[in-house]
């Protein structure tokens, strides 16, 4: 409800560590993945995607990882910057006949100096 | 490259005021949605246009219209706008929807609108 998505799970990282998000997707059926970044006041940024026959897809310093077993998508960022503080939202495009993305509730990332 | 333009920026209705939102982009992207942010959450869809001339219902399309004016255009427009509307609003556009390969949304940096 209203509740829950007020208070985003927030990941402290110190700069420099490597962060991990992870994200529960919910339709076996998704077939499309994608990371976003969004900073205050703005929209959502493309960070990187993967289809349903790849394991792993590595951009730069980010790699992410699906596990269809249990329904399972991660974020990784290595060397994590200041500049990586933002909020974090995976999203899952069903593979159906029609265009839908559906977006998690977001994970909120803190990097610490 | 200014990508997807959305306006505008800020707006503050009264209840059953009506108002269009506009969005451009000039990615020559066939897709184009609209998203509704409530504080906190995720985005959730509230129509599409797969291609030139055909737009369709997402999650929560109740209150809204929309109207592909051209490639580049969608409009997105409340007719009597209610407090419940109180949002962000995100307009996105990608290559295409399906066949051969989904592409990413490429989102503007979104309306906000108060209803009070």
């Amino acid at each position: 409800g209203e509740s829950v998505g007020l208070h985003l799970p927030t990941l402290s990282v110190q700069e420099g560590d490597n962060s991990i998000i992870n994200c529960a997707y919910s339709n076996s059926a998704s077939d499309y993945f994608i990371w976003y970044k969004q900073e205050s006041g703005k929209g959502p940024q493309f960070i990187i995607d993967i289809r349903s026959n790849m394991d792993k897809r590595q951009g730069q310093r980010v790699t992410v990882l699906l596990n269809k077993t249990v329904k399972h998508l991660s974020l990784q960022i290595a060397a994590t910057q200041p500049g990586d503080s933002a909020v974090y939202f995976c999203a899952e495009n069903v593979a159906d006949s029609s265009y839908k993305l559906i977006f998690g509730s977001g994970t909120r990332l803190l990097v610490r100096p | 490259n200014a990508g997807v333009t959305q306006t505008p920026k800020f707006q503050v209705l009264k209840t059953g005021q009506s108002m269009t939102l506009q969005c451009a982009q000039d990615m020559n992207h066939n897709s184009m949605y609209w998203y509704r942010q409530d504080p906190g959450m995720g985005l959730r869809l509230i129509y599409y246009s797969a291609s030139e001339g055909t737009t369709d219902k997402g999650e929560v399309p109740n209150g809204y219209n929309v109207s592909r004016l051209n490639k580049r255009e969608f409009s997105l427009r409340l007719e009597s706008a209610a407090p419940s509307q109180t949002s962000v609003y995100f307009c996105a556009s990608s290559e295409r929807v399906r066949a051969g390969g989904n592409q990413p949304q490429h989102f503007g940096d979104g309306t906000r609108l108060s209803i009070l």
